[in-house]
């Protein structure tokens, strides 16, 4: 069983629109849970950590983290064509090694 | 922001060879880093954890004695593909926890052998 799990896509939205990803993970006692964004031949990039049950904004993004239902969320709001990329999921234990999901592929369109 | 390096970037070899990687984490102390793989359109694979002054803790199915780990000091880990082979060729990619719980990545190397 796959620790965390995405749904691989390609997810298609247009510019102007809000992205919504979606993670499960299974291991109930994880306690941070993060989202990075790949472009193709890059290494992920940081955008968002969340370790609390709710809502977490940083500019156009928001993590939404439901521990109960074991799921972490991503919304973009004004997806913008350079915001198209695949988009990881991960989470674990503080401190320790976590696990990745293996990606969802974003593409906005112009 | 943090700020990990890896070098090099990109490296060609031959069959047979050993290749050294340096992850270095540049602004901050890190007693704990990790060691990821990712071939061409799949996820990342943690590979191992590289621990300083200690031996490096590596997943189930990597070869402890082909991927050669040492964390010498708080801010250099170093992985050394042995007898390198083609099925090794991918991108590996190191990580490095910061004081804040945030895990933040090198920009990877690029492996091709041939």
């Amino acid at each position: 069983q796959k620790e965390v799990e995405q749904n691989s896509g390609p997810l298609s939205v247009p510019e102007g629109a809000i992205a919504s990803l979606n993670c499960t993970y299974s291991d109930r006692g994880s306690q941070s849970f993060f989202w990075y964004r790949q472009y193709s031949g890059k290494s992920p990039e940081l955008i968002m950590s969340i370790y609390s049950n709710g809502d977490k904004e940083d500019g156009r993004f928001t993590a939404q983290l439901n521990k109960a239902s074991q799921y972490v969320s991503l919304l973009i709001r004004d997806s913008q064509p350079s915001d198209s990329a695949t988009y990881l999921c991960a989470g674990g234990y503080n401190f320790n090694k976590f696990y990745f999901g293996s990606g969802t592929k974003l593409n906005v369109k112009p | 922001g943090a700020v990990v390096s890896q070098h090099p970037s990109w490296v060609i070899c031959k069959s047979g060879t050993s290749v050294k990687i340096e992850c270095r984490s540049l602004d901050f102390q890190a007693t704990t880093m990790f060691w990821y793989r990712q071939f061409p359109k799949q996820s990342l694979m943690l590979m191992a954890t590289s621990n300083e002054g200690s031996k490096a803790t590596y997943e189930q199915g990597v070869e402890k004695d082909k991927f050669l780990i040492n964390h010498a000091s708080l801010t250099l880990s170093t992985l050394t593909v042995t007898s390198a082979h083609p099925e090794d060729s991918s991108f590996y990619i190191c990580s490095a926890w910061r004081d804040s719980n945030e895990q933040f990545f090198g920009p990877g190397t690029r492996l091709t052998v041939l």
